[in-house]
């Protein structure tokens, strides 16, 4: 059983460069979350959909940030131009129906020098 | 306004002993609460659930407890283990979806 697969694992790239975090739900999930952890604020929800629509993107920190779920099998989270504070662990998360558990990825760690 | 927090942001039991581990959150009308286990390089994963409707809910070695009056969650580890050594986090969830992430507890389990 194929749990959320992220990719890449790790990044590492220069200021200024765009970044493409990618993500594989569970199969069935009809929700998509994407994450972002780091230690000073923890863990925050930038962005979910449901049926592959965008429901609530009011945590994307700015302009600079975008995400998409062309199908029900694949979300991608943009980041460009990248800045050294993008720096963090983003985790993406898939759920079947409401009031069920997420199932986690084991997260991108994006490092921005 | 709404929030979720722990009381204790890191723990350290005896292995043997047990472990609890508290969150607290602000909505009332909160009514689905998670509890996960986030280990090195990994991402959070699943312990146990409850809902409004029960105060208590019992797994293999762990309780969770639930006091709506003091809106105050609790994660019970019956004889802690080295592996048991994470950071926990509870989710609050609202109305069928909003949901909200504590800060965490991590968890120290000394041999």
């Amino acid at each position: 059983d194929a749990g959320v697969i992220q990719s890449p694992r790790h990044e590492v790239t220069e200021m200024g460069q765009e970044v493409t975090l990618r993500c594989k739900p569970i199969s069935g999930h009809d929700y998509l979350f994407w994450y972002r952890q780091t230690m000073m604020r923890g863990l925050e929800l930038l962005i979910y959909f449901n049926n592959n629509v965008p429901i609530d993107d009011s945590g994307m920190p700015e302009d600079r940030f975008s995400a998409k779920m062309p199908n029900a099998s694949f979300s991608t989270l943009k980041i460009q131009p990248s800045e050294p504070r993008d720096s963090a662990v983003y985790f993406c998360a898939s759920r079947w129906g409401r009031e069920r558990p997420q199932h986690f990825g084991d997260g991108t760690r994006l490092s921005i020098l | 306004g709404e929030s979720v927090g722990l009381h204790l942001p890191t723990l350290s039991v005896q292995e043997g002993d047990n472990s609890i581990i508290n969150c607290a959150y602000s909505n009332s009308a909160s009514d689905y609460f998670i509890w996960y286990k986030q280990e090195s390089g990994k991402g959070p994963q699943f312990i146990i659930d409850i809902r409004s409707n029960m105060d208590k809910r019992q797994g293999q070695r762990v309780t969770v407890l639930l006091n709506k009056t003091v809106k105050h969650l609790s994660l019970q580890i019956a004889a802690t283990q080295p592996g048991d050594s994470a950071v926990y986090f509870c989710e609050v969830g609202t109305g069928g979806f909003k949901t909200i992430f504590g800060a965490g507890t991590r968890l120290f389990v000394k041999a």
